[in-house]
């Protein structure tokens, strides 16, 4: 069974930087596939933050672009997400998650169980 | 870019029918596929419907979607309610660029 799980600090200060890491386990290879990022402020819906290929390829949210950078290591079976410059509106349950397509899950999308970042002095 | 819309709330008894729609506001509907996704209290969202109308093996056949291209709009029916379907659902697209859209989401209550 395939698991994510995201770390990071729970707590950012303001203009500083956000930074979380996935890690990849139960048999699944960071290896071809595609691997998100996806937030959720409280009590509000989802927003894509972007993806990664394990390529290297990247495709970013447009409203987050400038601010985004999702890197991966396949050595370590692992992805990260830094987010800069953050602000009160970056709060929010940050998800990582694995999908099929490029353009969305697919037949077998595995998420993990988020993480929750605030960002306060 | 395009905007997804939902209903923000819909409610319906159990053993009845429920569809909940989304409205792309810009392109057509049927340019790119529509996934659909089930966010219960406190979980993480799993998929429901993936390629406008597939479901993922684990999901019931009471859950089905389709397009209507008359009113640019996807739909997530479920039939036979029950109550562990309450939750919220969310449709998702993407544009020419693979950049994903969600919709705001849809709070299902079953009474």
């Amino acid at each position: 069974q395939v698991q994510l799980q995201e770390s990071g600090p729970g707590l950012v200060k303001p203009s500083e930087t956000l930074s979380l890491t996935c890690t990849v386990s139960g048999g699944s290879t960071i290896s071809n596939h595609y691997w998100s990022w996806i937030r959720q402020p409280p009590g509000k819906g989802l927003e894509w933050i972007g993806y990664i290929y394990y390529s290297g390829y990247t495709n970013y949210n447009p409203s987050l672009k400038s601010r985004v950078t999702i890197s991966i290591d396949t050595s370590k079976n692992l992805f990260s997400l830094k987010l800069n410059s953050v602000t009160a509106a970056d709060t929010a349950v940050y998800y990582c998650a694995r999908q099929e397509y490029a353009y969305g899950f697919g037949p077998s999308g595995y998420w993990g169980q988020g993480t929750q970042v605030t960002v306060s002095s | 870019n395009f905007m997804l819309t939902q209903p923000h709330s819909v409610s319906e008894s159990p053993g009845k029918t429920v569809t909940i729609s989304c409205t792309r506001s810009s392109g057509s509907i049927a340019s790119n596929y529509v996934q659909w996704y089930q966010q219960r209290p406190g979980t993480s969202p799993t998929t429901l419907i993936y390629d406008d109308n597939q479901r993922p093996s684990g999901v019931p056949d009471r859950f089905s979607g389709s397009i209507d291209s008359s009113s640019n709009s996807a739909s997530l029916t479920i039939s036979g309610l029950k109550t562990e379907d309450e939750a919220d659902y969310y449709c998702q697209s993407y544009d020419s660029s693979n950049c994903w859209v969600f919709g705001g989401g849809t709070k299902l209550t079953v009474l």
